[in-house]
């Protein structure tokens, strides 16, 4: 049964870069899409953009220029960059796998993990 | 771009009711790609339904899906107080992948 973790810095400084890294426990990271999603306090959720095995990679066309999704399937993580940060980038962020299987819904998530922007 | 719109925001209902949500897409959804969840605040969002009708693993009959092309409908029947929770649609047909804004279903 395939778990995934989130970990990374819970406050990131206004223009910075917000850096995360989901690891995948369980089955492979062939075939499926990895994907970053998010929820700011009080809103619904967003998808970010995912990255298959091979690299390649589809994102929001929100935050095109800022966000950067990569994979390494050596070490099981796939990571979320977000430049240039501001407090709207306040969520909670949740990695999950989107499937064939499931006609790419997205299964299992992980558990989130909230990053405040703020000096 | 494909926008989800989900109706109502919020729906009021009881113990016992059955709660019927909507999402209609802004253009038709590839191959029905269409999902829904069930999130409860502080917990991981849970898939209840993909391909438009079909249940995930472990999830209770009582909830169904149906539609197709641009209006989707979930269906939970029954509602038991842990049902009481935000649901989101979403699609994976098309780029961008996006979700519904939600609907809340709320104990009357």
């Amino acid at each position: 049964q395939v778990q995934l973790q989130e970990s990374g810095p819970g406050l990131v400084q206004p223009s910075g870069t917000l850096s995360l890294t989901c690891s995948v426990a369980g089955g492979s990271m062939s075939g499926p899409f990895w994907t970053w999603s998010r929820q700011p306090p009080g809103k619904g959720l967003e998808w970010i953009g995912y990255v298959y095995h091979n690299g390649l990679t589809n994102y929001n066309p929100s935050l095109t220029g800022r966000v950067s999704i990569s994979i390494d399937t050596s070490k099981k993580i796939f990571s979320l960059n977000l430049r240039s940060v501001t407090a709207a980038d306040t969520a909670v962020y949740y990695c999950a796998r989107a499937d064939s299987k499931t006609a790419l819904a997205f299964d299992p998530w992980g558990q989130g993990t909230l990053v405040i922007v703020s000096s | 771009e494909i926008v989800l719109t989900q109706s109502p925001d919020t729906l009021s209902l009881s113990p016992g009711d059955t709660a019927t949500l909507s999402c209609r897409a802004s253009q038709v959804v590839s191959s029905a790609y269409l999902a829904w969840y069930q999130h409860i605040p502080g917990q991981a969002p849970r898939l209840l339904i993909y391909r438009a009708s079909n249940r995930a693993t472990g999830i209770p009959d009582r909830f169904s899906g149906s539609g197709y092309g641009t209006d989707f409908t979930l269906t939970i029947e029954r509602l038991e107080p842990e049902d009481f929770a935000m649901y989101y649609c979403q699609q994976s047909g098309n780029s961008p992948w996006a979700f519904g804004q939600g609907t809340k279903v709320e104990i009357k």
